[in-house]
């Protein structure tokens, strides 16, 4: 079964610093793999996704994400937050591109506070 | 473009009453539909997912069913709520080799 690990359930960091939000995932094949934000009350947004090619993505909003194999990592990065980023941040990995038969299996998502 | 409806946004209910939440996809056709749960802490749990009319598939035993009576509506009901079915419940769709997007959410209290 496939499952995805966020290790960091809360992460402060100022405005204009770099963030990094950490998944590593398992799963027995070449995944494909999101990730979604969540604004408080809202539904989720995709980010960015990974599904073949080149293992540096980027998405919306600035971030990027760099899948590495070896490591069954998809870290999400961002050279320099903006107050507006604060929330949840969510790393999914699917069995298909659009979820198919099984959906997504989520992490339990990474709070982002922002401070001033 | 394609447009996600769910509603209502936020709905209280007393333990035992029955349940129905719906959610709708405009500009698409013969979409994959989900529901999934989101409750305080954890991340999202798949519920049931869908790949046309009348084709629904449970990822969970539960106190909840679905139904796809058209092509695009995707519904999430209960007989009898309990106490654990309070959460957030979102309804996803995908076409082909698209990823899921969204709805806004359902925030369901139960008391």
């Amino acid at each position: 079964a496939q499952s995805v690990t966020q290790p960091d359930i809360h992460i402060t960091v100022s405005e204009g610093a770099s963030l990094e939000l950490r998944c590593n995932y398992s799963y027995g094949a070449t995944p494909y793999l999101f990730w979604y934000v969540q604004s408080p009350g809202q539904g989720l947004q995709l980010l960015l996704k990974y599904f073949s090619g080149d293992t540096l993505v980027q998405g919306i909003k600035g971030f990027e994400a760099e899948f590495k194999r070896s490591q069954s990592s998809f870290n999400l990065r961002k050279p320099s937050v903006h107050w507006s980023d604060a929330a949840e941040y969510f790393c999914a990995v699917g069995r298909y591109s659009g979820g198919g038969a099984d959906g997504l299996t989520f992490g339990k998502g990474t709070h982002l506070i922002i401070q001033p | 473009s394609q447009t996600i409806h769910q509603w209502p946004a936020t709905l209280v209910q007393p333990v035992g009453s029955p349940l129905s939440l719906e959610c709708t996809v405009e500009g698409t056709s013969n979409p994959n539909l989900y529901w999934y749960r989101q409750a305080a802490g954890r991340g999202l749990q798949l519920l049931f997912y869908s790949v046309g009319i009348g084709q629904i598939s449970s990822e969970v035993p539960q106190n909840l069913s679905a139904s796809r009576p058209q092509d695009r509506q995707f519904i999430l009901s209960s007989k009898k709520l309990l106490l654990s079915d309070s959460g957030f419940y979102l309804c996803a769709w995908s076409v082909r080799d698209q990823p899921q997007h969204f709805g806004d959410g359902t925030r369901l209290s139960i008391l």
